[in-house]
């Protein structure tokens, strides 16, 4: 089993929709989580940490349940430069970052 | 500009002959790391650096070495590549080991 589990996707939403995608974790001295956005092909960029008490960040709102050990990120109003891989990532110590292998998605118009 | 550089960004390569992967960052970051990214097995660690001289294996570490004598630099060596290493290379960098990791462009390797 996956440390970290994603579904992969795709989901492909129309523009303006909502969407959320779900990530578990197995390693519950996890320290902390994050959301990581990957362009096909480029390099993956921090998107927002996920804290405990949740948190907002224009359209994009995280949370975490540590009691269930799951994360999740949530889209409002989709817009097409939107769609990227989505990739949930976790501190398992203080130097190792375990990913997701990410969660694929596709807005079209 | 803020960034990480890696160089090559694209290599084919031949079963056996030594290849060095470049990473400098210009950020003076402590922490460097490489990652290897396979379709379905997302990013995994192969090494990582929190200071000069200072490093240690990953996840998966086999067929590489890195080494850090300058903070900046930060190189992935492939002493005798083998067709399993065929990926897509990132090295990112952040400046504790808590903070936002800043990812290089990446390097697609092919060894045939």
């Amino acid at each position: 089993r996956k440390e970290v589990e994603q579904d992969p996707g795709p989901f492909n939403v129309p523009e303006g929709a909502t969407v959320a995608f779900n990530c578990t974790y197995s390693n519950s001295a996890s320290q902390s989580f994050f959301w990581y956005r990957q362009d096909c092909r480029k390099e993956p960029k921090l998107l927002m940490s996920v804290y405990s008490s949740g948190n907002e960040d224009g359209r994009f709102t995280a949370q975490l349940n540590r009691a269930s050990q799951y994360i999740s990120l949530l889209i409002r109003d989709s817009k097409l430069s939107d769609s990227a891989t989505y990739l949930c990532v976790v501190r398992r110590s203080s130097y190792k970052l375990i990913f997701g292998s990410g969660t694929r998605l596709l807005v079209r118009p | 500009e803020a960034q990480v550089t890696q160089n090559p960004r694209y290599l084919i390569t031949v079963t056996g002959k030594k290849l060095t992967v470049t990473c400098s960052q210009n950020m003076n970051h402590e922490y460097m790391s490489w990652y290897r990214q396979d379709p379905g097995l997302g990013l995994r660690q192969i090494y990582y650096s929190m200071n000069v001289e200072v490093t240690d294996k990953g996840d998966v570490p086999e067929g590489y070495k890195v080494s850090r004598k300058e903070k900046r630099n930060f190189p992935l060596i492939l002493e005798s590549p083998s067709p399993n290493q065929t990926s897509l290379y990132f090295c990112a960098s952040s400046p504790q080991t808590g903070d936002e990791q800043f990812f290089g462009p990446g390097t697609r390797l092919t060894v045939l």
